[in-house]
């Protein structure tokens, strides 16, 4: 089943503006990562968040984790073209394996 | 080398046909994972190896027949198929336990059973 809950299921935006994608989960968790898929190719690995961490960095990223609302943020600013792909959000289940969220598809107009 | 390597990238097998697919990894990794992924859908996992023994069995099918030869090595054996079992099956690896470990994912094998 799936744990995670994407919003919006598919976003397009303008080169150079900031991509917010929202994520919703179900159970207590260890951690929250965030993948990037490109076309029906394999995941690549954004970033994770601790259950005990409310916010995280990374380059042009920025992830929030509020565990109250079980929910999580990922903000994407000043978009390129390379940003277009489908982002995931997956949550660990305790003993390995993660439980995928049904994802968000963004596009970046040129 | 970060690097998940899976062979084929893309089969085409019939429904009495047994074909494996192949997974690698040369990180020292000693979880490794295989997801099924139907198009625009996300992953779902399926079955996952912790210190080459198979530590959980999403409730497969049992013409899905997993391997772990080895710290290295992930096979995915695969008989009789049904055409609703194409999609992309990817493979990813990680440090085992509950632990926050990153997975690192294979670029997949599209499967098609006709």
């Amino acid at each position: 089943s799936q744990q995670g809950e994407e919003d919006p299921q598919a976003l397009s935006i303008q080169e150079g503006e900031n991509a917010t994608m929202n994520c919703s989960y179900k159970t207590s968790i260890n951690n929250l990562q965030w993948y990037r898929q490109n076309s029906g190719r394999g995941l690549v690995h954004l970033i994770l968040i601790r259950s005990n961490e409310r916010e995280k960095h990374s380059g042009r990223l920025r992830v929030t984790l509020d565990t109250s609302k079980k929910s999580s943020s990922l903000l994407i600013t000043a978009s390129r073209a390379a940003d277009t792909a489908s982002y995931f959000c997956a949550t660990e289940r305790g003993a390995d394996g993660l439980t995928f969220g049904k994802g968000t598809h963004l596009i970046i107009q040129p | 080398d970060t690097e998940v390597t899976q062979t084929p990238k893309h089969l085409v097998m019939g429904m009495t046909n047994k074909k494996s697919l192949k997974c690698e990894q040369h990180m020292g990794h000693r979880a490794m994972y295989w997801y099924k992924q139907k198009a625009k859908k996300p992953p779902e996992l399926m079955f996952v190896y912790s210190y080459e023994k198979l530590s959980i069995n999403e409730s497969v099918p049992s013409r899905f027949s997993p391997e772990c030869p080895n710290s290295s090595l992930l096979n995915l054996h695969l008989h009789a198929l049904q055409p609703e079992d194409s999609a992309l099956y990817l493979c990813a690896s990680s440090q085992p336990g509950v632990g926050s470990y990153e997975q690192y994912f294979g670029p997949g094998t599209r499967l098609t059973v006709t």
